[in-house]
């Protein structure tokens, strides 16, 4: 059974780095044509795409955010991590990982909420 | 950019209704429409992909139709464990999007 799990601090100051990493088991980043995503969603809000990284370690982000995301891929730790610089408190969000194999987003972790404040 | 709206953003609802979820995407996307069931304070949930088909796991009760820009969900006859938000999402284009949810409430 394949398991996400997100992890890293909980708040993060404004003009700082937030820095999540997914934590995948039951399953290797790249044994199929898999896309790892991110998604967040404000409390109280809906949910917005972040970006993802490809199997083969593509990558494409929200334009919204592309100036200050990296998403990049660990095959060793078969893990993937999510790195937004200079953060305010719209960054405020749960943010989540999750795995599409080309028929939607079929796994996710629990989500993890990053509060951005001082 | 690809805009996803659904409709209503939120309705009441009673056990045993049929109930009917709208998402319009604001350009073609085939079928390339997933439904989410999220439950508070949970992460989604995948029911629907492809427009129509039903994942694994996932009570017959809901079902999914439409292609190019209008999109339904159908739930046949509400149970109370169905008590959500509904989610449309378009993973095709970029940048992905996803609607901006649909909550049922007890009516």
């Amino acid at each position: 059974q394949v398991q996400l799990q997100e992890s890293g601090p909980g708040l993060v100051k404004p003009s700082q780095t937030l820095s999540l990493t997914c934590t995948v088991s039951g399953d290797s980043l790249t044994s199929g044509d898999y896309y790892w995503n991110w998604i967040r969603q404000p409390p109280g809000k809906g949910l917005e795409w972040v970006g993802y990284i490809s199997y083969s370690g593509s990558t494409y982000y929200n334009p919204s955010l592309k100036s200050r995301l990296t998403i990049s891929l660990d095959t060793s730790k078969n893990q993937f991590s999510l790195r937004l610089r200079s953060v305010t408190a719209a960054d405020t969000a749960v943010y989540y990982c999750a795995r599409d194999d080309g028929r939607g987003l079929g796994y996710w972790g629990q989500g993890t909420l990053v509060t951005v404040s001082s | 950019d690809i805009q996803m709206t659904q409709s209503p953003s939120s309705v009441s609802v009673s056990v045993g209704d049929r109930v009917t979820i709208a998402c319009r995407a604001s350009q073609d996307i085939n079928t390339w429409l997933a439904w989410y069931q999220q439950k508070p304070g949970k992460a989604p949930n995948l029911l629907i992909y492809a427009a129509s088909t039903l994942q694994t796991g996932v009570p017959s009760r809901f079902s999914g139709s439409g292609s190019g820009t209008d999109f339904t969900l159908t739930i046949s006859s509400l149970q109370p464990e169905d008590l959500a938000t509904y989610f449309c999402h378009q993973g095709n284009i970029f940048p992905f999007a996803f609607g901006q949810g649909t909550r049922l409430e007890i009516k």
